[in-house]
């Protein structure tokens, strides 16, 4: 069944640290990918996204994701956190040529310390 | 471009009571799509509408529930006889879709549903 995989429940990192969200993805062919980020109570806001091309995207707030076919990843990433970018992430996909319904993964929680 | 917007934020309802939930869509945004969304989970997908057409249903989507788009516009999402199960965030989001390209989906606030 395709699926998306966010393996850390939870991860804490002080305010200016890196940061590395993970994602995975179990798909027959190379889906579209999304990240969404929430903030408490709220919808969803669309970080970045990847079609196809270069395997670097950038998106909005300084998030960067890197797509890995060989490792069925999608890796989001910043390299300085701030305060604010505390809230909940998800990443998600739909296959290539298919529905257009989004599979989202259980979500990442990231607290920021000051 | 106001961006998506739901009606109710809230809503506090009692167990058997029937519920509905507005969603209007970015303006030249031709797909509609509702998820559900329980606590600690991700989205999951109940439906999506091109124009008027409802195209899929979820089998998350049980006959107590229904959506309609009637002119392509905005839509409503329908629970009868509501559960306690029920409870959670109906998130609505919205995308422009033609034959060569594909686009990103566009997420409202949502609707916080609590049953009693």
């Amino acid at each position: 069944a395709q699926s998306v995989t966010q393996p850390d429940i939870h991860i804490t990192v002080s305010e200016g640290a890196s940061l590395e969200l993970r994602c995975n993805y179990s798909y027959g062919a190379t889906p579209y990918l999304f990240w969404y980020v929430q903030s408490p109570g709220q919808g969803l806001q669309l970080l970045l996204k990847y079609f196809s091309g270069d395997t670097l995207v950038q998106g909005i707030k300084g998030f960067e994701a890197e797509f890995k076919r060989s490792q069925s990843s999608f890796n989001l990433r910043k390299p300085s956190v701030h305060w604010s970018d505390a809230a909940e992430y998800f990443c998600a996909a739909y296959p290539q040529g298919g529905s257009e319904k989004l599979v989202f993964g259980k979500g990442t929680k990231l607290t920021v310390n000051p | 471009d106001t961006g998506v917007s739901q009606d109710p934020r809230h809503k506090i309802t009692k167990r058997g009571q029937n519920v509905t939930f507005r969603c209007d869509p970015i303006s030249e945004h031709n797909r509609l799509y509702w998820y559900r969304q329980t606590l600690g989970q991700g989205p999951e997908f109940l439906t999506y509408f091109q124009n008027e057409a409802q195209l899929e249903k979820s089998r998350l989507l049980s006959d107590r529930f229904s959506a309609e788009r009637p002119k392509g516009s905005f839509s409503t999402l329908e629970i009868q006889r509501t559960e306690q199960g029920d409870s959670a965030m109906y998130l609505c989001a919205s995308s422009f879709r033609t034959d060569t390209s594909r686009y990103e989906q566009y997420f409202g606030p949502g609707t916080r549903l609590t049953v009693t």
